[in-house]
């Protein structure tokens, strides 16, 4: 029973547009989450994170989207650049431990 | 400014083989992870450490066991290599036990079992 799901698998956007990333989770008891970055060959980068005492974070570009009564969040990347191109991973926390979804491919068209 | 550290990077065994998967990290971290990742399904946990002395499963625990050798190091163990283990392997570290902060990673071992 996956409890962070990422239901898109791949998503492609034009250079300079919005990108949207949508995570959903089951269980009511996560309280932190994170959204990683991976290239090929390479391991996650930590990208950023919310607390569920919060419904948005922002650092530059990247903003995280907390919905709790949907169980809902999103990455929302303004402007979309071509080396956003990854595997985006949403993770959610209940404690000392992360769960993982399966991961949205980002493809950033020039 | 190494970070998390795994060796090897790539590894093939044959079945039966025994293997282990050595991860160090220089960030004074307490909390250790290891997870595997194939694809379509994300990571997945496999043992994790919040402190040196401590060690619990994960999600998919069989088929290995760990050691938290001191504060630095965390390796992962296969006895008797599976087909089924073919995987990515990545090992992570945090600064805290409560995981209310990010884990840092590794680049990953990719280990083939034939």
């Amino acid at each position: 029973d996956q409890q962070v799901k990422q239901n898109s698998p791949s998503l492609s956007v034009q250079e300079g547009r919005i990108s949207i990333l949508n995570c959903d989770y089951t269980n009511s008891m996560f309280d932190y989450f994170l959204w990683y970055k991976k290239y090929p060959a390479e391991g996650p980068t930590f990208l950023i994170s919310i607390s569920s005492i919060k419904d948005k974070n922002e650092d530059g570009r990247f903003t995280v989207f907390l919905n709790k009564s949907a169980k809902h969040l999103s990455l929302h990347i303004v402007p979309s650049q071509p080396g956003d191109s990854a595997v985006y991973f949403c993770a959610a926390s209940p404690g000392n431990k992360l769960v993982f979804g399966a991961g949205t491919i980002l493809r950033v068209k020039s | 400014n190494a970070g998390v550290t795994q060796t090897p990077k790539f590894q093939v065994l044959k079945t039966g083989q025994s293997m282990t998967l050595q991860c160090a990290q220089d960030m004074n971290h307490n909390s250790m992870y290891w997870y595997r990742q194939d694809p379509g399904m994300g990571l997945r946990l496999i043992y994790y450490s919040a402190s040196e002395g401590t060690t619990d499963k994960g999600e998919v625990p069989n088929g290995y066991n760990v050691s938290r050798l001191n504060k630095r190091e965390f390796s992962l163990r296969l006895e008797s290599a599976a087909p089924s283990q073919t995987s990515v392997y990545f090992c992570a570290s945090s600064g805290s036990r409560t995981g209310a902060q990010p884990q840092h990673f590794g680049d990953g071992t990719r280990l083939s079992i034939l």
